[in-house]
């Protein structure tokens, strides 16, 4: 595909089960981002990953959330212990940084749900 | 800390008319400026972006106006039309902030027929 998927599109959890959420960023993309935006609220960094850099984590709200970037390509973005606060639409997104235009390009969203 | 700040937070305009979104930012070391565009259930796309060499960037009726010593940036839509209505982010980035985006909180945008 030609652009950022992300899958599930939707997922409804109960309190306290683990989810996770993927993403297939644009191929040679080497920069992957996960963002969270609650509902009518502006986008929340969570995590960065750049080539074989150790990722940038300042933004993960706890230690129930984790990613990983296996082969510099697909994400999976994981949240433990879900809590309802954590209902949000989760959004990645993939660049290639650097370069005259440093274009993010955004994924459709995974909405989480918790019960 | 919020590293850019973005107002107003909602915004209704007639059609035919012009929409203006404001942001400021702290850090200097930022060094390209994004607007994006989203609409409902859908990822932010990117609209119209600057760098801080320029004063002004054009692209039909969306224009970008930047005031480097003043820190601000703002988006004008020329012409807005009920297909405009979306939420709009500008957001701020640089290699030296490990090419991190720093978002504004969103302007929701709704032209009026």
């Amino acid at each position: 595909g030609a652009g950022v998927s992300q899958s599930p599109s939707n997922k409804v959890t109960e309190k306290g089960k683990d989810v996770e959420l993927r993403c297939d960023p644009i191929s040679g993309h080497t920069a992957l981002y996960w963002y969270r935006q609650s509902l009518g609220q502006g986008l929340e960094f969570l995590i960065y990953f750049q080539g074989n850099s150790a990722p940038d984590k300042s933004g993960l709200p706890s230690d129930r959330f984790s990613a990983e970037r296996t082969g510099g390509s697909v994400s999976t973005l994981t949240i433990q212990r879900t809590q309802q606060e954590d209902s949000a639409v989760y959004l990645c997104a993939s660049s290639t940084p650097g370069g005259k235009k440093n274009e993010q390009f955004f994924g459709p969203g995974t909405r989480l749900t918790v019960l | 800390q919020q590293q850019v700040k973005q107002s107003p937070q909602s915004l209704i305009v007639q059609k035919g008319g012009i929409s203006i979104i404001n942001c400021a930012y702290e850090n200097t070391a930022f060094d390209y400026f994004p607007w994006y565009q989203q609409f409902p259930g859908k990822g932010p796309a990117l609209l119209i972006a600057i760098r801080p060499d320029v004063s002004e960037k054009k692209e039909g009726r969306f224009t970008i106006s930047f005031n480097k010593s003043a820190k601000q940036f703002s988006l004008h839509i020329m012409d807005s039309q009920p297909g405009d209505s979306a939420t709009y982010f500008c957001a701020a980035t640089s290699p030296y902030t490990g090419n991190q985006f720093y978002f504004g909180t969103g302007t929701s945008l709704t032209v009026i027929p």
